[in-house]
C-alpha cells in the first residue's frame, strides 16, 4: 500500500471554527490532492499541489485553503467551518513518471460540522 | 484539458448477470485511463489501469476494460456479477508527463440476489 497517512480520521467541529486536516506521504510524489466525496456528488476536487508551495483551486475550492511546505505534507484548512462542509475527505498523490501516473488514495477523514 | 464522463450515477445488475459500467473520456493527447473501486466506508484502490500496451486491460476481481480511441471510451465490465462486486466505481484520466488525475464523478453498482 502506498504510504498515505490522513489525520484526523474523524472530528466533530462547531460552525465558525478553523479546522485544519493533514495528510502525509512517505512515495516522494509529486501531487497531491484534497477531494470531497458527498452522496450524489461523487468524488469532487478542492485543490491541488505539484509541488512545495505549488498549488491549484479544484472546482470546489470556495471556503478551503491548502499549503505545501514539504513534498510529503499537505495541509487543507476549513478557515470558518461551516455545515455544508460536512464531508468525507480524502487524500491522494500521484506522480506522473512513465505509466506510473494512477493515483493513491488515503482512507479518508469524516468530518462533520454542527 | 481533460475529462471523464461516467453515464448512470447508479446501476443494478442481478447476481451472475454481465457488468458493464461506461465511461468516455476527453483528452488532447493519448491518455492514461484508470478505474477505480470503493467499498462502504472504505477508500479507493485501483482496479486496473490502461497505459498503451494493450487496448484490454485486466484488473483485479475479474473486471476488465477496452480502450477504444474511436469511440473515447474505457467501459468496464466482469461477466458474472457476484454480490462482493456492489461497490461505487470511478473512472480516471490523466495525459501523463507529471499532469493530474481528473475522476468522474462515480457510479454506484447494485447486485441483487
Amino acid at each position: 500500500d502506498a504510504g498515505i497517512t490522513q489525520s484526523p480520521r474523524h472530528k466533530v467541529t462547531e460552525t465558525g471554527t478553523p479546522v485544519t486536516l493533514r495528510c502525509h506521504q512517505t512515495e516522494n510524489h509529486r501531487y497531491m490532492y484534497w477531494y470531497r466525496q458527498d452522496p450524489g456528488h461523487g468524488l469532487r476536487l478542492i485543490h491541488y499541489s505539484y509541488g512545495v508551495k505549488d498549488t491549484d483551486k479544484g472546482e470546489v475550492s470556495d471556503g478551503y485553503s491548502v499549503s505545501r511546505s514539504k513534498t510529503e505534507d499537505f495541509l487543507l484548512t476549513l478557515e470558518s467551518a461551516t455545515s455544508s462542509q460536512t464531508s468525507v475527505y480524502f487524500c491522494a498523490i500521484s506522480d506522473g513518471e512513465g505509466v506510473n501516473t494512477e493515483a493513491f488514495f488515503g482512507q479518508g477523514t469524516r468530518l462533520t460540522v454542527v | 484539458a481533460q475529462s471523464v464522463t461516467q453515464l448512470g450515477s447508479h446501476v443494478s445488475v442481478s447476481e451472475g448477470a454481465l457488468v458493464l459500467l461506461r465511461c468516455n473520456y476527453s483528452s488532447s493527447v493519448p491518455p492514461y485511463l484508470f478505474w477505480y473501486v470503493q467499498y462502504p466506508n472504505q477508500g479507493l484502490q485501483l482496479l486496473l489501469k490502461y497505459t498503451s500496451a494493450a487496448t484490454l486491460v485486466k484488473g483485479i476481481n475479474g473486471f476488465e476494460a477496452e480502450f477504444k480511441k474511436s469511440e473515447t471510451s474505457f467501459h468496464l465490465t466482469k461477466p458474472s456479477a457476484h454480490m462482493r462486486d456492489a461497490a461505487e466505481y470511478f473512472c480516471a484520466v490523466s495525459p501523463g508527463g507529471y499532469q493530474k488525475v481528473t475522476f468522474g464523478t462515480g457510479t454506484k453498482l447494485q447486485v441483487i440476489p
